[in-house]
């Protein structure tokens, strides 16, 4: 069965930088594109961007261009969401999901990041 | 890219049918039948409901439906019970090569 599980809670001083993982399996991983998408306590979703992990290009939404690196490593059928500078206002659960065509399938757990001083 | 405008909340009574509207441009929900709604309980990550405006994935309950009327996507969900009270998000490709979510509505 197709699974995406995140790696576990994090907490960061503001500044830093944060590096959450999701590890696909059930499925060819190098077939289908992840999104990456976050959720602030109390708030809606929000997009980040999208990685295409067989060539491991990726495209970020405006708003965190400069600040956050998509990556993949095919051997290990996992992905990566790098968030550099981070501030308060970056608190939030992080969701990675499979795109099959122009939607998200199959979700991750969510990976909660804290950032506080 | 602003977020798609949904209303905050619907309300229903069981087995009545309601309706979740979502607002877009000519640059996302009018350009593209690329509209997909999410359902997402409290402390769960979202769930899949409607692709492509209006399919159904496998398992999703038929009860669920989805349309698009130029720049509006609708999410409809009829004999309402107690488990569908949760967050719906709606969610379209747009002409930026990007997604973008509405702010959701809470179903009670």
């Amino acid at each position: 069965q197709v699974q995406l599980v995140q790696s576990g809670a994090e907490v960061k001083k503001p500044g830093a930088s944060v590096k959450v993982s999701c590890k696909a399996s059930g499925y060819t991983f190098t077939s289908y594109y992840i999104h990456w998408v976050r959720q602030a306590p109390g708030q809606g979703l929000e997009w980040m961007g999208i990685i295409n992990p067989s060539v491991g290009s990726a495209s970020y939404a405006q708003k965190f261009q400069g600040r956050v690196t998509m990556t993949r490593d095919t051997s290990t059928s996992t992905v990566y969401m790098e968030l550099s500078s981070l501030r308060s206002e970056d608190t939030a659960v992080y969701y990675c999901a499979r795109a099959p065509n122009w939607s998200f399938d199959y979700w991750g757990q969510g990976t909660l990041v804290t950032v506080s001083s | 890219q602003s977020a798609l405008t949904q209303p905050a909340s619907v309300s229903g009574s069981p087995g009545q049918s309601i309706s979740i509207s979502c607002t877009g441009t000519s640059s996302d929900i009018g350009g593209y039948n690329y509209v997909s709604w999410y359902q997402q309980h409290p402390g769960k990550a979202p769930k899949l409901m409607i692709y492509d405006v209006s399919n159904r994935p496998s398992g999703v309950s038929n009860r669920f439906s989805g349309s698009k009327s130029g720049n509006t996507a609708s999410l409809t969900i009829s004999g309402l019970q107690a488990e569908d009270e949760a967050d719906y998000y709606c969610n379209s490709y747009t002409s930026s090569n990007t997604w973008v979510f509405g702010g959701g509505t809470k179903v009670t």
